[in-house]
């Protein structure tokens, strides 16, 4: 079945302190993949997306993630994290076609120690 | 310009009764979905339209119907509140590229 894994549920990092996000994917074939951050209250906003290409993507808010086809994984990662970036992030998969879906992970939620 | 437009933000319904939440759209998307969230599940696909005059289920249809009233408005009714219904309600549209999201309404059902 298809399905898409955030094994860490809850993650605190230090401001100023790298962060690396995982998530793990199962399809039959290479999704398009995106990571997508939720604050508190509010909607999703699209962080980042990759469909081909180089595998290394960058996004906003100083955000990047890197496809690795071999692990089936899409990791979010960015170099000095800011209290602003307190807030829930979202893996997301989705096979474009007639009856396009998109499927989300569980979700890790983030906290930023002072 | 207003993106994914849906109404009501709040709602607290008795178990039984039922309602209908709007969503509209103006970015002229063809698809658009249905979600519901709850605490550490993600967000679990109720109903998605590929198109005008097209639905399917999604992960967790039961208890809910859709209407895709034209291109712009789809539509989540809940015939007979549960409790179990309890959750904030997404919707989004999708341009194949990237999805577009509502602010999302959070249904309480007592």
């Amino acid at each position: 079945a298809q399905s898409v894994t955030q094994p860490d549920i809850h993650i605190t990092v230090s401001e100023g302190a790298s962060l690396e996000l995982r998530c793990n994917y199962s399809y039959g074939a290479t999704p398009y993949l995106f990571w997508y951050v939720q604050s508190p209250g509010q909607g999703l906003q699209l962080l980042l997306k990759y469909f081909s290409g180089d595998t290394l993507v960058q996004g906003i808010k100083g955000f990047e993630a890197e496809f690795k086809r071999s692990q089936s994984s899409f990791n979010l990662r960015k170099p000095s994290v800011h209290w602003s970036d307190a807030a829930e992030y979202f893996c997301a998969v989705a096979l474009y076609s007639s009856a396009s879906k998109i499927i989300f992970g569980s979700g890790t939620r983030l906290s930023i120690r002072p | 310009n207003a993106g994914v437009t849906q109404t009501p933000k709040f709602q607290v319904l008795k178990t039984g009764q039922s309602m209908t939440l709007q969503c509209a759209q103006d970015m002229n998307h063809n698809s658009m979905y249905w979600y519901r969230q709850d605490p550490g599940m993600g967000l679990r696909l109720i109903y998605y339209s590929a198109s005008e005059g097209t639905t399917d289920k999604g992960e967790v249809p039961n208890g809910y119907n859709v209407s895709r009233l034209n291109k712009r408005e789809f539509s989540l009714r809940l015939e007979s509140a549960a409790p179990s219904q309890t959750s904030v309600y997404f919707c989004a549209s999708d341009r194949a590229t990237e999805a577009f999201f509502g602010q999302g309404t959070r249904l309480t059902v007592v």
